[in-house]
């Protein structure tokens, strides 16, 4: 059973390009959670998902990010018009449910933007 | 609004023990949970505890929980140079949708030989 896999590991992005960071939850796991990392920062939530509905954007930038979580395929964290405050690690976690269910954290995609 | 405070630092020698402080705010929590951040990686959960709980014991994992004074502890016996890490503190407060986890800054533990 493969842990949440995210890819790209690493990913280098000029100013003003568009990122898009891939998230494949663990199986059965029907949520999904972004967090960003800044440097030398803890995490802070940004999205959480479940299939087709986004629960939760509180953490969102109001601006320029956007999440999806289709019924197929990986949940994708869409940054567009990339600035060099974007650079972060951007971890991804799934869990099977609500209550405290313990939430699985994938390997993280480190974004620099150039 | 939900806030869960660290120490930063923490620096010990091998074969002592270490303990990792945290304080949160919300006291309607109902999960408290430490991870482990080792460098380039992803986190990984140590242990949590529930916070009807006050203590939970795991190998050499011990967490403490004072609810009264919101304040959870993190405590590694014989400490190895394999602990050295960052250690996350989270919680799930009761208002949140889902389980959206609220961290701290992290506590780097180094660990001399």
């Amino acid at each position: 059973n493969a842990g949440v896999m995210q890819n790209p590991r690493h990913l280098v992005r000029r100013r003003g390009q568009e990122a898009r960071l891939r998230c494949s939850p663990m199986k059965g796991h029907s949520h999904v959670y972004w967090y960003r990392q800044l440097p030398e920062e803890g995490l802070k939530f940004m999205v959480y998902l479940q299939k087709e509905n986004i629960i939760d954007e509180s953490g969102m930038p109001k601006e320029r990010f956007s999440a999806e979580f289709p019924k197929e395929g990986p949940s994708i964290l869409r940054i567009q018009q990339v600035v060099r405050g974007d650079s972060a690690a951007y971890f991804c976690a799934s869990s099977t449910g609500t209550g405290g269910t313990e939430a699985f954290f994938g390997q993280g995609t480190r974004l620099t933007v150039v | 609004g939900e806030d869960v405070e660290q120490s930063l630092f923490l620096s010990v020698r091998e074969g002592d023990s270490s303990v990792i402080n945290c304080t949160y705010t919300d006291s309607s929590s109902t999960y408290l949970y430490w991870y482990k951040q080792e460098p380039g990686a992803g986190l990984q959960l140590l242990t949590y505890i529930f916070s009807n709980m006050d203590m939970k014991q795991d190998q050499r994992l011990t967490v403490l929980l004072n609810k009264k004074d919101k304040h959870l502890s993190l405590r590694i016996a014989d400490t190895q140079t394999g602990d050295s890490a960052i250690y996350f503190c989270a919680e799930i407060p009761a208002n949140q949708a889902g389980t959206a986890l609220i961290f701290g800054k992290g506590t780097t533990l180094s660990v001399s030989s």
